[in-house]
């Protein structure tokens, strides 16, 4: 099984809303990670958890804000956002939990639309 | 870091025909390579990986050749079915690095399966 979920599906919300996205996975994994998706391009890195520690913050504006409870949960916390932030947001997790190579694998996203 | 990037943004192929994907990557460093099939609104999805130590993995229907020499890999799809269809990206890791764990994705090909 290398199920990731990821709620809620679709999300629209305006530029002084708070919000957040779940995600979770019960493969035991040790690493989790926040990708942005803009359409017809590849998935860009933001965050990653190893851990459950932030290992990796790609430059992600404030207006983001992960957080890891624990090994099988990681939410994105979203705050004042812009249009400009209006993308397909992936979740993935891998098992190792070590930079190296290891697979990933992703959630089916969360579409979010800022207004 | 390192870019990978894909030769052709599109590709259309019959049904039963055999489909060609190429990727080629700039960093020799890279060790694991990942092909992932992404459909319409979905999250990506693991089809085929393979490590630098090997030249040819083989999957259901799916093939992976890495040429480290020209640092080139190829996806090829058998008997491509309309299911297929889809944008397929490669994605490469560089181990034991800062950003190992960063999957450094091509730009994506979309493939068309037409009848």
């Amino acid at each position: 099984d290398t199920e990731v979920t990821q709620t809620p599906k679709h999300l629209v919300m305006g530029m002084t809303n708070k919000k957040s996205l779940k995600c979770e996975q019960h493969m035991g994994h040790r690493a989790m990670y926040w990708y942005k998706q803009k359409a017809k391009k590849p998935p860009e890195l933001m965050f990653v958890y190893s851990y459950e520690k932030l290992s990796i913050n790609e430059s992600v504006p404030s207006r983001f804000s992960p957080e890891c409870p624990n090994s099988s949960l990681l939410n994105l916390h979203l705050h004042a956002l812009q249009p400009e932030d209006s993308a397909l947001y992936l979740c993935a997790s891998s098992q190792r939990g070590l930079a190296g190579t290891d697979t990933q694998y992703f959630g089916p996203g969360t579409r979010l639309t800022v207004l | 870091g390192e870019s990978v990037g894909l030769h052709l943004p599109t590709l259309s192929v019959q049904e039963g025909d055999n489909s060609i994907i190429n990727c080629a990557y700039s960093n020799s460093a890279s060790d694991y390579f990942i092909w992932y099939k992404q459909e319409s609104g979905k999250g990506p999805q693991f089809i085929i990986d393979i490590r630098s130590n090997m030249d040819k993995r083989q999957g259901q229907r799916v093939t992976v050749l890495l040429n480290k020499t020209v640092k080139h890999l190829s996806l090829q799809i058998a008997a491509t079915q309309p299911g297929d269809s889809a944008v397929y990206f490669c994605a490469g890791q560089i181990p034991n690095s800062n950003s190992g764990y960063a999957l450094n994705f091509g730009k994506g090909t979309s493939l068309l399966v037409t009848p």
